[in-house]
């Protein structure tokens, strides 16, 4: 079974420059996270999907960040205008529709904003 | 909101000494998972354990729902142990709150 799949890996930008990172999650698993990992700290939610639907995206800074799932299977993450604070690695996740359900995590795409 | 704190932040063992790292979280849970983080890799789930106590291979997670607390014991530590272990909680819902994360460093 193939697992999370993230890209690109690497991204670096100036600042002011728009990015956009992709995942698609195991197939099969309705829920879809993003997660923002700063270095030396834990993952901090984003936002997240079932299916299409965002659930919950307080976490995502509105005036830059964007995300969307269209089919509830791959989803897009977009920074419209990256800062150097947005330096940090983007992981996405997925896992089946129950609150216990394990998350499956992908490599990440590491950014650095200069 | 929910807040994880995990103890020691860092920790460097000779191989073969224990582990035992700590992971104290603010509000009740219904969902604890720790995992594991390779330097620059991806974060893998070790072991899901909500309450009670969990073994798998040299790893044993106790946690007292009740405390808000909870422990992941790796006996014998290996080389390839170093890396970060995170503690995660979720409460009813699929969103999970993560710690900053013990940082070992297991030395030959």
């Amino acid at each position: 079974e193939a697992g999370v799949t993230q890209s690109p890996r690497y991204a670096v930008l100036q600042e002011g420059q728009a990015v956009s990172f992709w995942c698609d999650p195991i197939s099969g698993h309705d829920t879809l996270y993003w997660y923002q990992q700063p270095r030396d700290q834990g993952p901090q939610l984003l936002v997240y999907f079932r299916d299409e639907a965002v659930i919950d995206n307080s976490q995502l800074p509105s005036d830059r960040f964007s995300a969307v799932r269209p089919k509830g299977t791959n989803s897009t993450l977009k920074i419209q205008s990256a800062k150097q604070g947005d330096t940090a690695t983007y992981l996405c996740a997925s896992s089946g529709l129950g609150v216990q359900d394990t998350q499956y995590f992908g490599p990440g795409t590491r950014l650095l904003v200069l | 909101g929910q807040q994880v704190q995990q103890s020691p932040a860092s920790l460097v063992l000779q191989e073969g000494e224990n582990a035992e790292l700590q992971c104290n979280f603010s509000s009740t849970a219904t969902q604890l998972q720790w995992f594991y983080q390779s330097p620059g890799g991806s974060l893998v789930s070790l072991l899901s354990n909500p309450s009670g106590t969990k073994h798998t291979g040299r790893l044993t997670s106790t946690t007292v729902t009740k405390e808000r607390r909870s422990s992941l014991h790796i006996s014998s530590s290996q080389t390839t142990d170093s890396g970060t272990y995170l503690c995660a909680t979720s409460s009813n819902t699929n969103k999970v709150v993560f710690g900053t994360g013990t940082r070992l460093q297991v030395l030959p």
